[in-house]
Protein backbone atom coordinates (compact mmCIF):
# COMPACT_ATOMS: atom_id res chain seq x y z
CA UNK A 1 0.00 0.00 0.00
CA UNK A 2 1.59 3.09 -1.35
CA UNK A 3 1.40 5.54 1.22
CA UNK A 4 2.95 8.63 -0.53
CA UNK A 5 1.99 8.60 -4.45
CA UNK A 6 3.08 10.98 -7.27
CA UNK A 7 0.83 9.87 -10.29
CA UNK A 8 2.36 12.09 -12.68
CA UNK A 9 5.66 9.90 -14.01
CA UNK A 10 6.53 12.93 -16.28
CA UNK A 11 5.81 16.59 -17.21
CA UNK A 12 6.84 18.92 -19.63
CA UNK A 13 6.85 22.62 -19.50
CA UNK A 14 8.14 25.48 -21.40
CA UNK A 15 11.35 27.23 -19.63
CA UNK A 16 10.06 30.24 -18.14
CA UNK A 17 6.47 28.90 -16.98
CA UNK A 18 5.23 27.03 -13.96
CA UNK A 19 5.72 23.79 -13.60
CA UNK A 20 3.50 22.08 -10.76
CA UNK A 21 4.18 18.95 -9.15
CA UNK A 22 1.50 17.16 -7.26
CA UNK A 23 1.98 14.38 -4.30
CA UNK A 24 -0.95 12.91 -2.44
CA UNK A 25 -0.62 10.51 0.79
CA UNK A 26 -2.72 8.60 2.86
CA UNK A 27 -1.31 8.56 6.32
CA UNK A 28 -3.00 11.16 8.21
CA UNK A 29 0.07 10.96 10.78
CA UNK A 30 2.07 12.67 8.23
CA UNK A 31 3.39 15.60 9.74
CA UNK A 32 6.13 16.98 7.77
CA UNK A 33 6.56 17.00 4.24
CA UNK A 34 9.38 17.33 2.14
CA UNK A 35 10.61 17.94 -2.04
CA UNK A 36 13.66 16.27 -3.19
CA UNK A 37 15.11 16.52 -6.55
CA UNK A 38 17.62 13.96 -8.10
CA UNK A 39 19.99 13.96 -11.23
CA UNK A 40 21.35 10.93 -12.71
CA UNK A 41 23.81 9.07 -11.10
CA UNK A 42 23.99 11.47 -7.99
CA UNK A 43 21.98 11.32 -4.27
CA UNK A 44 19.05 12.95 -4.20
CA UNK A 45 19.03 16.58 -2.81
CA UNK A 46 16.93 18.74 -0.69
CA UNK A 47 14.16 21.33 -2.16
CA UNK A 48 11.97 22.28 0.54
CA UNK A 49 9.79 21.56 3.39
CA UNK A 50 6.34 21.97 5.26
CA UNK A 51 4.96 21.31 8.46
CA UNK A 52 1.75 20.19 9.18
CA UNK A 53 1.18 23.08 10.55
CA UNK A 54 1.66 25.10 7.62
CA UNK A 55 -0.32 25.30 4.42
CA UNK A 56 2.33 27.04 2.01
CA UNK A 57 6.44 27.58 2.19
CA UNK A 58 8.41 29.70 -0.37
CA UNK A 59 11.89 29.37 -1.23
CA UNK A 60 13.02 31.47 -3.84
CA UNK A 61 11.44 30.07 -7.14
CA UNK A 62 10.44 26.94 -5.03
CA UNK A 63 6.94 26.85 -3.13
CA UNK A 64 5.03 24.06 -1.44
CA UNK A 65 1.88 24.29 -0.37
CA UNK A 66 -0.17 21.75 1.72
CA UNK A 67 -3.82 20.87 1.70
CA UNK A 68 -4.12 18.31 4.92
CA UNK A 69 -8.07 18.13 4.67
CA UNK A 70 -7.01 16.35 1.03
CA UNK A 71 -4.10 14.75 1.92
CA UNK A 72 -2.55 16.99 -0.89
CA UNK A 73 0.55 18.68 -1.14
CA UNK A 74 2.42 20.40 -4.32
CA UNK A 75 5.35 22.10 -5.21
CA UNK A 76 5.31 25.00 -7.64
CA UNK A 77 8.14 26.22 -9.59
CA UNK A 78 8.08 29.97 -11.28
CA UNK A 79 9.82 30.51 -13.37
CA UNK A 80 10.79 27.10 -14.45
CA UNK A 81 14.81 26.64 -16.00
CA UNK A 82 15.88 24.20 -17.75
CA UNK A 83 18.21 23.09 -15.48
CA UNK A 84 15.29 21.96 -13.34
CA UNK A 85 14.88 18.90 -15.26
CA UNK A 86 15.46 15.93 -12.58
CA UNK A 87 13.07 13.41 -10.70
CA UNK A 88 11.30 15.23 -8.50
CA UNK A 89 10.52 12.79 -5.30
CA UNK A 90 7.79 13.75 -2.26
CA UNK A 91 8.27 12.29 1.21
CA UNK A 92 6.85 12.46 4.33
CA UNK A 93 7.15 11.31 7.92
CA UNK A 94 5.23 10.71 10.59
CA UNK A 95 6.32 12.97 14.14
CA UNK A 96 8.94 11.49 16.03
CA UNK A 97 9.69 8.57 13.77
CA UNK A 98 12.31 9.53 11.78
CA UNK A 99 10.93 7.59 9.43
CA UNK A 100 10.68 9.32 5.81
CA UNK A 101 8.20 7.80 2.98
CA UNK A 102 9.28 8.41 -0.25
CA UNK A 103 6.68 8.98 -3.22
CA UNK A 104 7.89 7.03 -6.91
CA UNK A 105 8.76 10.31 -8.37
CA UNK A 106 8.02 12.58 -11.70
CA UNK A 107 10.55 13.33 -14.11
CA UNK A 108 10.38 17.08 -14.85
CA UNK A 109 11.89 18.11 -18.52
CA UNK A 110 11.94 21.90 -19.16
CA UNK A 111 12.11 22.62 -22.35
CA UNK A 112 14.25 25.47 -23.94
CA UNK B 1 33.37 18.45 3.48
CA UNK B 2 32.04 14.51 3.34
CA UNK B 3 29.18 14.14 4.19
CA UNK B 4 27.38 11.05 3.58
CA UNK B 5 30.20 8.51 2.20
CA UNK B 6 28.89 5.49 0.36
CA UNK B 7 31.30 2.96 -0.36
CA UNK B 8 31.77 0.88 -2.76
CA UNK B 9 29.79 2.76 -5.49
CA UNK B 10 29.29 -0.07 -8.13
CA UNK B 11 29.41 -3.61 -7.84
CA UNK B 12 28.51 -6.84 -9.37
CA UNK B 13 27.92 -9.77 -7.70
CA UNK B 14 26.70 -13.56 -8.74
CA UNK B 15 23.60 -15.15 -6.80
CA UNK B 16 24.07 -16.88 -3.49
CA UNK B 17 27.54 -14.16 -2.62
CA UNK B 18 27.02 -12.02 0.14
CA UNK B 19 28.47 -8.48 0.31
CA UNK B 20 28.59 -5.31 2.72
CA UNK B 21 27.71 -1.82 1.71
CA UNK B 22 29.19 0.84 3.87
CA UNK B 23 27.76 3.84 4.75
CA UNK B 24 29.81 6.64 6.63
CA UNK B 25 28.47 10.18 7.97
CA UNK B 26 30.55 12.93 9.30
CA UNK B 27 28.00 15.45 10.39
CA UNK B 28 26.99 13.36 14.23
CA UNK B 29 23.61 12.60 12.99
CA UNK B 30 21.97 10.46 15.06
CA UNK B 31 19.21 9.17 12.07
CA UNK B 32 20.71 7.07 9.27
CA UNK B 33 18.45 4.95 6.76
CA UNK B 34 18.87 2.84 3.53
CA UNK B 35 16.68 3.11 0.68
CA UNK B 36 16.82 1.55 -2.40
CA UNK B 37 15.66 3.45 -6.17
CA UNK B 38 13.97 1.35 -8.82
CA UNK B 39 12.40 2.36 -11.95
CA UNK B 40 8.49 3.00 -11.08
CA UNK B 41 8.81 2.22 -7.74
CA UNK B 42 10.94 5.58 -6.12
CA UNK B 43 12.62 5.26 -2.66
CA UNK B 44 11.97 2.58 -1.03
CA UNK B 45 12.89 2.60 2.76
CA UNK B 46 14.77 -0.77 3.29
CA UNK B 47 16.05 0.00 7.40
CA UNK B 48 16.77 3.19 9.75
CA UNK B 49 18.48 3.64 12.90
CA UNK B 50 17.48 6.59 15.31
CA UNK B 51 20.91 5.64 17.53
CA UNK B 52 23.44 3.58 18.30
CA UNK B 53 22.48 0.45 18.88
CA UNK B 54 18.71 0.75 17.88
CA UNK B 55 17.41 -0.54 14.14
CA UNK B 56 14.12 -1.12 13.17
CA UNK B 57 12.70 -2.34 9.64
CA UNK B 58 11.30 -0.20 6.44
CA UNK B 59 9.55 -0.93 3.84
CA UNK B 60 11.44 -3.59 2.07
CA UNK B 61 13.71 -5.63 4.73
CA UNK B 62 13.60 -8.73 3.88
CA UNK B 63 16.82 -10.50 2.43
CA UNK B 64 19.24 -7.01 4.00
CA UNK B 65 20.74 -7.13 7.96
CA UNK B 66 21.95 -3.74 9.40
CA UNK B 67 23.58 -2.57 12.71
CA UNK B 68 24.61 0.62 14.21
CA UNK B 69 27.51 0.11 16.25
CA UNK B 70 28.51 3.80 16.18
CA UNK B 71 26.90 7.32 15.61
CA UNK B 72 29.30 7.53 12.06
CA UNK B 73 28.99 3.90 10.60
CA UNK B 74 25.47 1.82 9.25
CA UNK B 75 26.45 -1.11 6.83
CA UNK B 76 24.04 -2.70 5.32
CA UNK B 77 25.11 -6.34 5.00
CA UNK B 78 23.36 -8.64 1.68
CA UNK B 79 23.48 -12.41 3.49
CA UNK B 80 22.83 -14.43 0.03
CA UNK B 81 22.05 -12.02 -2.88
CA UNK B 82 19.59 -12.58 -5.28
CA UNK B 83 18.21 -10.78 -9.02
CA UNK B 84 15.59 -8.73 -7.13
CA UNK B 85 18.36 -7.06 -4.88
CA UNK B 86 19.68 -5.34 -8.11
CA UNK B 87 19.05 -1.75 -7.57
CA UNK B 88 21.05 1.36 -6.32
CA UNK B 89 21.02 1.79 -2.44
CA UNK B 90 21.34 5.17 -0.91
CA UNK B 91 22.17 5.81 2.33
CA UNK B 92 20.57 9.32 4.07
CA UNK B 93 21.23 10.86 7.57
CA UNK B 94 19.86 13.60 9.62
CA UNK B 95 19.90 14.99 12.93
CA UNK B 96 17.41 15.11 15.55
CA UNK B 97 16.48 18.58 15.53
CA UNK B 98 16.57 21.13 12.72
CA UNK B 99 14.16 23.39 11.35
CA UNK B 100 13.87 21.77 7.83
CA UNK B 101 13.95 17.63 8.72
CA UNK B 102 16.12 17.44 5.85
CA UNK B 103 17.61 14.50 4.75
CA UNK B 104 21.25 13.92 3.92
CA UNK B 105 21.61 11.41 0.81
CA UNK B 106 25.29 9.58 -0.35
CA UNK B 107 25.57 9.59 -3.45
CA UNK B 108 24.40 5.93 -4.07
CA UNK B 109 26.06 2.47 -4.65
CA UNK B 110 24.87 0.50 -7.61
CA UNK B 111 24.50 -3.42 -7.55
CA UNK B 112 23.90 -5.87 -9.76
CA UNK B 113 23.43 -9.47 -9.01
CA UNK B 114 23.91 -12.15 -11.80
Amino acid sequence: DQQVKQNSPSLSVQEGRISILNCDYTNSMFDYFLWYKKYPAEGPTFLISISSIKDKNEDGRFTVFLNKSAKHLSLHIVPSQPGDSAVYFCAASEEGTYKYIFGTGTRLKVLA
Amino acid sequence: NAGVTQTPKFQVLKTGQSMTLQCAQDMNHEYMSWYRQDPGMGLRLIHYSVGAGITDQGEVPNGYNVSRSTTEDFPLRLLSAAPSQTSVYFCASRNRGGDTGELFFGEGSRLTVL
